[in-house]
């Protein structure tokens, strides 16, 4: 069965990076997108961009551009999603969700990641 | 970038009784091809996103019949004839027309 399965909990500092990751298993990692959602307190659902997972080609929300990078290692089986230039607004679990049959089928079970000095 | 609308925010119901959900677009959901691009989905306590309704109303494999999608265009329904416990929970709905794909504000359901 197709199952999503995200790094855990990070905490960073304002003005820092994080990367999460995605691990994918039960389907062809190469054969699907995969898309990254994230959920603030309070606030709702928020797509971030995709990446194709058959070659190196990814497209990002206007909102996050110049500080998002959605990469993948296809021997891994795993995607990966970097946010820079943290601030607090950008405390939220973060999800990867993947365009197996339909757009957003099967998500991870979340990251949270919060930004605190 | 096309702004969903969902109402009421918040919907407390008795077991048994039936619910309903309204999204609305800023755009039409309606492409060329016939289809509406909207996905509901359910977000229970703790959980991710478990996708129920596609392509406006079309229920995703194992989602109980209880629940229905309706709608087209820019007005879109998701109805629940008979709530039981398990739908405790938050319901989204998310426009896949176009990017950035867009959600609306979440709606929280309660059992009375």
């Amino acid at each position: 069965q197709v199952q999503l399965v995200q790094s855990g909990t990070e905490v960073r500092k304002p003005g820092a990076s994080v990367k999460v990751s995605c691990k994918a298993s039960g389907y062809t990692f190469a054969s699907y997108a995969l898309h990254w959602v994230r959920q603030a307190p309070g606030q709702r659902l928020e797509w971030m961009g995709w990446i194709n997972a058959g070659n190196d080609d990814a497209h990002y929300s206007q909102k996050f551009q110049g500080r998002i990078s959605i990469t993948k290692d296809t021997s891994a089986s795993t995607a990966y999603m970097e946010l820079r230039s943290l601030r607090s607004e950008d405390t939220a679990v973060y999800y990867c969700a993947t365009a197996y049959r339909l757009l957003l089928d099967y998500w991870g079970q979340g990251t949270l990641v919060t930004v605190s000095s | 970038d096309i702004v969903m609308t969902q109402s009421p925010l918040s919907l407390p119901v008795t077991p048994g009784e039936p619910a309903s959900i309204s999204c609305r677009s800023s755009h039409s959901l309606l492409r060329s091809d016939g289809h509406n691009y909207l996905t509901w989905y359910l977000q229970r306590p703790g959980q991710s996103p478990q996708l129920l309704i596609y392509l406006g109303s079309n229920r995703a494999s194992g989602v109980p019949d209880r629940f229905s999608g309706g709608g087209s265009g820019t007005d879109f329904t998701l109805t629940i004839t008979r709530v039981e416990a398990e739908d405790v929970g938050v319901y989204h709905c998310m426009q896949g027309l176009q990017t950035p794909y867009t959600f609306g504000q979440g709606t929280k359901l309660q059992i009375k």
